[in-house]
């Protein structure tokens, strides 16, 4: 099983429309999780931090299911502006390497 | 302003060459990180260092090396020894102030080798 895995998407979604997607990990020990957005030919930015069960931040919830090692970004009332490639990275602590998932890509649609 | 700059945003070079890119952050962060980005792909690490004059390998780091003099400078040299050198370079630093390690990225470079 790879380290973090993510449908690639393209997830083509209305305008106003809620969409969700998940990322899976294989490292149980991971404690926290982080959600970037990319976006095309950009640097990834920090959408989200998740230390917990979740978080909400507006729009975006994040939600963990440390059972099933899954965490997924649920986005409300989608924004043309939030087309972009979302990265999840699975955290266990320290410096040490982080692995980014290869993205889910969401096309919000007018 | 706080942030991490990369220079030059774009770079050209002949193969053969080596190519050194340049991070700076001055955000007081301990860790430092080197990633590549390949069209369509994941970030891949290619090198990273948690204090200054120390660096650790990452996934990809043959072809590659890295410096640690300073704590506000992490440069990548791109050694003719890298057989596709052409790709998005990104730069990353992480600090662990009140126990989070969210990696912040510089703006990339992008290098073509011809």
């Amino acid at each position: 099983r790879k380290e973090v895995e993510q449908d690639p998407g393209p997830f083509n979604v209305p305008e106003g429309a809620t969409v969700a997607f998940n990322c899976t990990y294989s490292n149980s020990a991971s404690q926290s999780f982080f959600w970037y957005r990319q976006d095309c030919r950009k640097e990834p930015k920090l959408l989200m931090s998740v230390y917990s069960s979740g978080n909400e931040d507006g729009r975006f919830t994040a939600q963990l299911n440390r059972a099933s090692q899954y965490i997924s970004l649920l986005i409300r009332d989608s924004k043309l502006s939030d087309s972009a490639t979302y990265l999840c990275v699975p955290f266990s602590g320290g410096y040490q390497k982080v692995t980014f998932g290869t993205g889910t890509k969401l096309q919000v649609i007018p | 302003d706080g942030g991490i700059t990369q220079s030059p945003k774009y770079l050209f070079r002949k193969e053969g060459q080596n190519v050194t890119l340049s991070c700076e952050q001055n955000l007081n962060h301990d860790a430092m990180y080197w990633y590549r980005q390949d069209p369509g792909q994941g970030l891949r690490l290619i090198y990273y260092s948690q204090i200054v004059n120390d660096f650790q390998k990452g996934d990809i780091a043959e072809g590659y090396s890295v410096s640690r003099e300073k704590k506000e400078s992490f440069p990548l040299t791109v050694t003719s020894a890298q057989k596709n050198p052409t790709a998005f370079y990104l730069c990353a630093s992480s600090s662990n102030t009140g126990g989070t390690y969210e990696q912040y990225f510089g703006p990339g470079t992008r290098l073509t080798v011809t």
